[in-house]
């Protein structure tokens, strides 16, 4: 089946630049997108790239490959708040739905 | 206005009982899921309806069974609650997920409890 790949765990601390990559399954690709999620809370939306190159929103930037099946999400000059989980996600190969990666859990300490 | 919203929040349930989650979208979206979230914060998809039809099915047990009275609301209902059903369900909506900058909403969640 489809499936991302992404680290489970990263840890910062504040004003520094975090990097989370992800890989993708080539097959019917159409784009990749980046959500956040805190604990108790609903997934949120960050960027989408479907051309290679950088995204740039705010602290945030999203980079995508698609020569290498790749793509990461910067965060910079972190903060607190900036703890939560990120995910990546592609849509299906059929185009009818969002699979979504594991996770990464971010750790910003002071 | 919420987007997204489903209802309710948190629910408890012995096992064996059936129960629904309602989930309705005023974005007019084409596209509805449901996804599951474990313990271990995977955010599996469950299922996916596309002006009314279904399209995809994850290997979800039949217990589990999507209705959708219309193209603003999905709704999940949910036969003979197990202990391992225990856990976050979201409702979510978009555009055609292939389509350029295609950004997809969440409900709150439901958090699901079997005892």
């Amino acid at each position: 089946g489809q499936s991302l790949e992404q680290p489970s765990e990263v840890t910062a601390v504040e004003g520094a630049i975090v990097q989370i990559n992800c890989t993708y399954q080539t097959s019917g690709f159409y784009g990749l997108s980046w959500y956040q999620q805190h604990d108790g809370g609903a997934p949120t939306f960050l960027s989408y790239n479907a051309l290679d190159g950088l995204e740039e929103t705010g602290r945030f930037s999203s980079f995508l490959s698609r020569s290498d099946s790749y793509g990461y999400l910067l965060l910079q000059e972190l903060q607190m708040k900036d703890s939560a989980s990120y995910f990546c996600a592609e849509a299906n190969q059929a185009g009818t739905a969002l699979i979504f990666g594991k996770g990464t859990t971010l750790s910003v300490s002071s | 206005d919420t987007a997204v919203s489903q209802t309710p929040k948190y629910l408890v349930t012995q096992m064996g009982n059936d129960k629904s989650i309602k989930c309705e979208q005023n974005l007019g979206h084409d596209t509805m899921y449901w996804y599951k979230q474990d313990s271990k914060k995977f955010l599996k998809i469950m299922f996916s309806y596309n002006n009314k039809e279904l399209i995809i099915n994850e290997t979800v047990p039949n217990r589990f069974s999507p209705k959708s009275p219309d193209k603003a609301h999905l709704n999940l209902h949910i036969n003979s609650l197990e202990l391992g059903d225990s856990a976050v369900y979201f409702c979510a909506s978009s555009q055609d997920p292939r389509r350029t900058n295609t950004e997809a909403f969440f409900g709150q969640g439901t958090r699901l409890t079997v005892v």
